[in-house]
């Protein structure tokens, strides 16, 4: 187990509607990293948050949205959901000042679009 | 752009004999290669990595090699066992402040009895 935990576990919503997903960080962890991954596809970067700010972000649009709470716990928002936005959507926490590689995942949320 | 591909999608081996998983890479300018292992319904579980400016790196049954020339990065496990079937991602970080992960789409491993 990594320590990183992440709400709901499946979820399944309609074209449309909007979306929030949850994701509580490894302890002592501030830096929250979140990606998509499609069906039989790698990950995909879509933003990190560190100290509560946005710190980079992928090739997606505004309508994914997150932010970062004091306890470094994070949200993930879409709204507007796709058909495409169906995926398993990761997050993962790590220390800045250490290389990437310290990343640890969580187990991620199943998102069905419908 | 920037990408990280994989050779093969499928890999089958039998139990004890060694895997080699092979990935290319575009970007010159990552800082580290990354290896993670991911099972049905997990997330991604960090193996082994290699900073740009070594060739070869070991771990506990596995060992990574990169070649920069022809950037390709492979990840060799010795006496493959059951436990190692899943899908196999190379990853590379990013150059930005995020240091993000960039994946490649990945192999799944099969390890026969």
């Amino acid at each position: 187990e990594t320590g990183v935990t992440q709400s709901p576990t499946h979820l399944i919503k309609t074209r449309g509607q909007q979306v929030t997903l949850r994701c509580s960080s490894q302890s002592g962890h501030n830096t929250v990293s979140w990606y998509q991954q499609a069906l039989g596809q790698g990950p995909q970067f879509i933003f990190q948050y560190y100290r509560e700010e946005e710190n980079g972000r992928g090739n997606f649009p505004p309508r994914f949205s997150g932010l970062q709470f004091p306890n470094y716990s994070s949200e993930l928002n879409v709204n507007a959901l796709e058909l495409d936005d169906s995926a398993l959507y990761l997050c993962a926490s790590s220390v800045p000042g250490q290389k990437s590689t310290e990343a640890f995942f969580g187990q991620g949320t199943r998102l069905t679009v419908v | 752009g920037e990408s990280v591909g994989l050779h093969l999608p499928t890999l089958s081996v039998q139990e004890g004999d060694n895997s080699i998983i092979n990935c290319a890479y575009s970007n010159s300018a990552s800082d580290y290669f990354i290896w993670y292992k991911q099972e049905s319904g997990k997330g991604p579980q960090f193996i082994i990595d290699i900073r740009s400016n070594m060739d070869k790196r070991q771990g506990q049954r596995v060992t990574v090699l990169l070649n920069k020339t022809v950037k390709h990065l492979s990840l060799q496990i010795a006496a493959t066992q059951p436990g190692d079937s899943a899908v196999y991602f190379c990853a590379e970080t990013g150059s930005g402040s995020a240091r993000q992960l960039t994946f490649g789409s990945g192999t799944q491993l099969t390890v026969l009895p």
